[in-house]
């Protein structure tokens, strides 16, 4: 199956400061890729879905000046954590379709970020 | 907004053990899916189920729809310890293409 990657896996930030986190499809194209964010025994709370060459299009709730995200190739997706602060501490975790009719979605590893 | 209860929230089971997750749902749907995560990592897609099926099989995996109640359930046959996991189910079609809304998922705990 295809494989998406993400890094960094685990990032410890102080508050303040500002966090990347990149997503990428390494054997297909993802013109749309996905972020969640997750809390401890928690769901997967869509944030927003990344369109490669336009803007992102966020869900109701998120901040877009908080969370931006950039879609510049067909493999690569980031979202940078901006002024980060320790309510943002979650498990952050990216996906992109699949090709064909399956609609099988295929998940990153996910993002551990900790801001102190 | 999140949409989706799943019932149980938490399972415990012997091995061997059937272990059975609901989930039900609230909008119109294309197809629901169910994904597996082990503590800490990504998900992985278990199987998808079309909104004109009704049952469907994989392995030890058997998935149920019933658009009629909103719901479906995730059967786990003769389980095993490796099941241990959170399982989740998302509907499709809710806002668009592709944008998969999860329920709240179903921790299961498969003991040796």
């Amino acid at each position: 199956g295809a494989v998406v990657s993400q890094h960094p896996s685990r990032v410890i930030c102080k508050s303040g400061t500002s966090v990347k986190i990149e997503c990428r499809s390494l054997d297909f194209q993802a013109t749309t890729m996905f972020w969640y964010r997750q809390f401890p025994k928690k769901s997967l709370m869509l944030m927003a879905t990344s369109n490669e060459g336009s803007k992102a299009t966020y869900e109701q709730g998120v901040e877009k000046d908080k969370f931006l995200i950039n879609h510049a190739s067909l493999t690569l997706s980031t979202l940078t954590v901006t002024s980060a602060h320790p309510e943002d501490s979650s498990f952050y975790i990216c996906s992109a379709p699949g090709q064909g009719a399956r609609n099988e979605q295929f998940f990153g590893p996910g993002t551990r970020l900790t801001v102190l | 907004s999140q949409q989706g209860e799943e019932d149980p929230q938490a399972l415990s089971i012997q091995e061997g053990e059937n272990a059975t997750m609901n989930c039900s749902y609230k909008t119109s749907i294309n197809n629901l899916q169910w994904y597996r995560q082990n503590s800490g990592r990504g998900l992985v897609h278990l199987i998808l189920i079309r909104s004109n099926e009704r049952e469907k099989h994989s392995g030890r995996l058997r998935v149920t729809l019933d658009t009629s109640k909103k719901s479906s359930s995730l059967l786990i046959t003769a389980s095993r310890a490796a099941d241990t996991a959170s399982y989740f189910c998302a509907t499709d079609g809710a806002g668009g293409y592709n944008k998969l809304i999860f329920g709240a998922g179903t921790r299961l705990a498969v003991h040796p």
